[in-house]
């Protein structure tokens, strides 16, 4: 595996509490990436980072927020988590802009 | 609006019969086009990537091709261990002005169940 590593792994929270998932790699990648991955949607980017402190919304970014005070971590933050977010949340790290992106293992995130 | 699409969404197959899955996609303009493998419980592990029509990658048993339209894995002599989601997403270009974020547009993908 890419230096990925996500945590929690798994979560269960309630419904209108704040969450924040995070992303830690060890490769130098400058660009990192939140997707969500639900079925009958495939992979949906969240939000993205091309930088420290440099980041931009993706597809579906409401009730989401992040932050990248640190090239090697990319938090996600669910602002009042519900029940619609509950999801499996894929972390992802490119070197560049054009090339292959690396995947970490998953959170799975239920909201109840 | 950018779309891609994955078929079949789940495939069966015997031990050594080959096969192929297909990614069709309409993108305003292709960059790249990449083919993923997801095991339960895993994240996308990157297999290829393809950047113009009539390039082909192979590794093991798996050569994926692309066309101006579409893009095919092709299976051959699939063994159990070859079970699982194979992901296709695009990449697009960028457009004057604006910057390349390197995001990906994927498919629902298919499923491929091979018994032995």
């Amino acid at each position: 595996d890419a230096g990925i590593t996500q945590s929690p792994r798994h979560k269960v929270t309630e419904t209108g509490t704040p969450v924040t998932l995070r992303c830690h790699q060890t490769e130098n990648h400058r660009y990192m990436y939140w997707y969500r991955q639900d079925p009958g949607h495939g992979l949906r980017l969240i939000h993205y980072s091309y930088g420290v402190k440099d980041t931009d919304k993706g597809e579906v970014s409401d009730g989401y927020s992040v932050s990248r005070s640190k090239t090697e971590d990319f938090l996600l933050t669910l602002e009042s988590a519900t029940s619609s977010q509950t999801s499996v949340y894929f972390c992802a790290i490119s070197w560049d802009s054009f090339g292959e992106a690396f995947f970490g293992q998953g959170t799975r995130l239920t909201v109840v | 609006e950018d779309q891609v699409t994955q078929s079949p969404e789940a495939l069966r197959l015997q031990e050594g019969e080959s096969s192929s899955l297909n990614c069709s996609y309409t993108v305003s303009g292709l960059r790249g086009l990449f083919w993923y493998r997801q095991d339960p419980g895993k994240g996308p592990e990157f297999l290829f990537t393809l950047y113009s029509a009539g390039e082909e990658k192979e590794k093991e048993r798996l050569k994926a091709t692309l066309t101006k339209k579409e893009s095919f894995l092709h299976i051959t002599a699939p063994k159990p261990e070859d079970s699982a989601t194979y992901l296709c997403a695009v990449q697009k270009t960028t457009t004057p002005g604006s910057s390349n974020t390197g995001k990906l547009i994927f498919g629902q993908g298919t499923t491929l169940q091979v018994k032995p």
